[in-house]
């Protein structure tokens, strides 16, 4: 499996503004995909990374609010942008290697928005 | 869409007895499916897999089962330890890019 690393692996932050989590992984991967895990609570799927073209987002996500980048097959950012206390939760990054279904998820970025 | 629910949100066991976590799901096209194992702090671990065309998959310490006749799916982990103590989420996978999670299931080891 990949070895996946986040940036920052937590902050607090004040409300109106934005924070960019980075997703490194150690070798190419297929398929990068942001995930929340709001407190006490399982993981939702945000957006699918696509490599230098926009990202696919899911019903309730949209990308003014949740903008990714993925400019190669080993680094994604995603911004949470105008932040208010509703966002604080766990912001996860997730791979998938070769043409394997298995996703590996990264130690995530904990984010406190006061 | 379809779910994926646990049938108990929380589990105290013994150290050293066997544990079983189970998990129900909904869409009976389902044909991947994965336990993960999430400690405090942390992000979600793979534990294991089995596809649909297999009932029973062992590991080191675990074993998944599934029943796709009543789209059932456990997690059974033998001689539970303090360190497996975590929140453990049951996937499946709905379309090739999109996995459905489980709301988790709370294992607590007593010494």
């Amino acid at each position: 499996s990949a070895v996946i690393s986040q940036k920052p692996s937590r902050d607090i932050c004040q409300r109106g503004t934005s924070l960019t989590i980075q997703c490194q992984v150690d070798s190419q991967v297929t398929m990068m995909f942001w995930y929340r895990q709001q407190p006490g609570q399982s993981l939702t799927l945000i957006a699918t990374a696509n490599q230098g073209s926009e990202a696919t987002y899911e019903s309730g996500f949209v990308i003014d609010k949740f903008p990714i980048s993925r400019p190669n097959l080993t680094f994604s950012t995603l911004t949470v942008s105008n932040m208010s206390p509703e966002d604080s939760s766990i912001y996860l990054c997730s791979v998938r290697t070769g043409g394997q279904e298995t996703q590996y998820f990264g130690p995530g970025t904990r984010l406190l928005v006061l | 869409g379809e779910s994926v629910g646990l049938h108990l949100p929380t589990l105290s066991v013994q150290e050293g007895d066997n544990s079983i976590i189970n998990c129900a799901y909904s869409n009976s096209a389902s044909d991947y499916f994965i336990w993960y194992k999430q400690e405090s702090g942390k992000g979600p671990q793979f534990i294991i897999d089995i596809r649909s065309n297999m009932d029973k998959r062992q590991g080191q310490r675990v074993t998944v089962l599934l029943n796709k006749t009543v789209k059932h799916l456990s997690l059974q982990i033998a001689a539970t330890q303090p360190g497996d103590s975590a929140v453990y989420f049951c996937a499946e996978k709905i379309t090739g890019n999109q996995f459905y999670f489980g709301t988790g299931t709370s294992l607590t080891v007593i010494p």
